[in-house]
């Protein structure tokens, strides 16, 4: 069975300094892989995705993630955080063929210390 | 706008009160989904709907029904709410993968007391 594994439900970073949430999934099969991002009372917006292709990712707000399937991982990167960046986050994988499921992490919390 | 509708925002029942939570899309897509969130846990998948007229189980199905008569709406339905139960609702829609992923509503709050 799919999974998705999130290490660190919390991660505070400085304002201006590197950000990464760690993501690594089960799969036997080639993934789709997702970033979601959660605002206080708010829905899931896409950061982005990587189905096929260029295994470096660049997303919406300066985020991107790079696909290493040696590792099985899909780790979130920014090279400088915002306060905006605040958020939870959500990894996600699916694995299209006709198995439609998108399977979430349980979420990485991210403090912004000004 | 495009996208995924949900209501009511906010919902308390009590226990044993059943309920239907609205979920409608307009952007014609087959794959719709209804996930619960709960701290610590992540969304977990309750149903899912491939097509009008084609629904199945996900991750956390029981108490929970859905059916699918339109590509544009996919209510879940609350048999009898358990204090369990009281989480917050997303439902997101899909059309391919290369389109751009999966789109959620806003969610609906339930509270069962």
């Amino acid at each position: 069975a799919q999974s998705v594994t999130q290490l660190g439900s919390h991660v505070s970073v400085s304002e201006g300094a590197l950000v990464l949430l760690r993501c690594n999934y089960s799969s036997s099969v080639p993934p789709y892989l997702f970033w979601y991002v959660q605002y206080p009372n708010q829905g899931l917006q896409l950061l982005l995705k990587y189905t096929t292709g260029a295994t470096l990712v660049k997303g919406i707000n300066g985020f991107e993630a790079e696909f290493k399937k040696s590792e099985t991982s899909f780790h979130l990167t920014k090279p400088s955080a915002h306060m905006s960046d605040a958020a939870e986050y959500f990894c996600a994988v699916s694995f299209g063929g006709g198995n439609e499921k998108l399977t979430f992490g349980t979420g990485t919390r991210l403090t912004i210390i000004p | 706008n495009a996208g995924v509708t949900q209501t009511p925002k906010f919902q308390v029942l009590k226990t044993g009160q059943s309920m239907t939570l609205q979920c409608a899309q307009d952007m014609n897509h087959e794959y719709m989904s209804w996930y619960r969130q709960d701290p610590g846990m992540g969304l977990r998948l309750i149903h899912y709907s491939v097509g009008a007229g084609i629904t199945d189980q996900g991750e956390v199905p029981n108490g929970y029904n859905v059916s699918r008569s339109t590509t544009e709406d996919f209510p879940l339905r609350l048999l009898s709410a358990a204090p369990s139960q009281t989480s917050v609702y997303f439902c997101a829609s899909r059309g391919t993968v290369a389109s751009g992923g999966y789109t959620f509503g806003s969610g609906t709050r339930l509270t069962v007391v």
